[in-house]
């Protein structure tokens, strides 16, 4: 099973300020890796898909990058309502999808 | 649009089992995969399987295998996730959750609202 390791565990930050989350796998899963934001109560919803494509209405704000082993979830210039939980998610072994153990984005 | 609607809440005692539904609409049902995930009070997201509604075959985490079966029904367009042998660490909300694109791709674009399932004696 593919590993995925998420850090920070949580970020707080300011409104305006820009944040960087990240996420390694255990071994290589190429650029088969997304991105998802949940907010409480909430079903997750799908950002970034393929390391570096953004889904359908998401802002350009989200940008991810990477490849390999490594990725880089980034929000240029936080929203109020980006105050979230963030999972990645590899599809390199479809069926087998794993996630991470998410990233609690949270406001300073 | 596309809408999952998922069952409501259940409440099962250890060693019982439950059977989830959730019924799709606004596109064609069978031409994309749905995937199933759970969410433990404050906890992460866990893959439970796939199932592929056009001729049901289904893959499932090695964490269930023996204890969940997925099914589907055609004619109202609805998948089903059953887990079995229930205990208190099952108790979560259960996702189903559909695929961005017709080729198989496991990028969950669209949820169902989830559903709360709790097991306690």
């Amino acid at each position: 099973e593919i590993v995925l390791t998420q850090s920070p565990a949580t970020l707080s930050l300011s409104p305006g300020e820009r944040a960087t989350l990240s996420c390694r796998a255990s071994q290589s899963v190429s650029s088969y890796l997304a991105w998802y934001q949940q907010k409480p109560g909430q079903a997750p919803r799908l950002l970034i898909y393929d390391a570096s494509n953004r889904a359908t209405g998401i802002p350009a704000r989200f940008s991810g990058s990477g490849s390999g082993t490594d990725f880089t979830l980034t929000i240029s210039s936080l929203e109020p309502e980006d105050f979230a939980v963030y999972y990645c998610q590899q599809r390199s072994n479809w069926p087998l999808i794993t996630f991470g153990q998410g990233t609690r984005l949270e406001i300073k | 649009q596309v809408q999952l609607v998922q069952s409501g809440a259940e409440v099962k005692k250890p060693g019982a089992s439950v059977k989830v539904s959730c019924k799709a609409s606004g596109y064609t049902f069978t031409s994309y995969y749905m995937h199933w995930v759970r969410q433990a009070p404050g906890q992460g997201l866990e893959w439970m399987g796939i199932i592929n509604p056009s001729g049901g075959s289904t893959s499932y985490a090695q964490k269930f295998q023996g204890r969940v079966t997925m099914t589907r029904d055609t004619s109202t367009s609805t998948v089903y996730m059953e887990l079995s042998s229930l205990r208190s660490e099952d108790t979560a909300v259960y996702y189903c959750a559909r695929d961005r694109v017709v080729v198989p791709a496991a990028l969950l674009a669209y949820w169902g609202q989830g559903t709360l399932v709790t097991v306690s004696s």
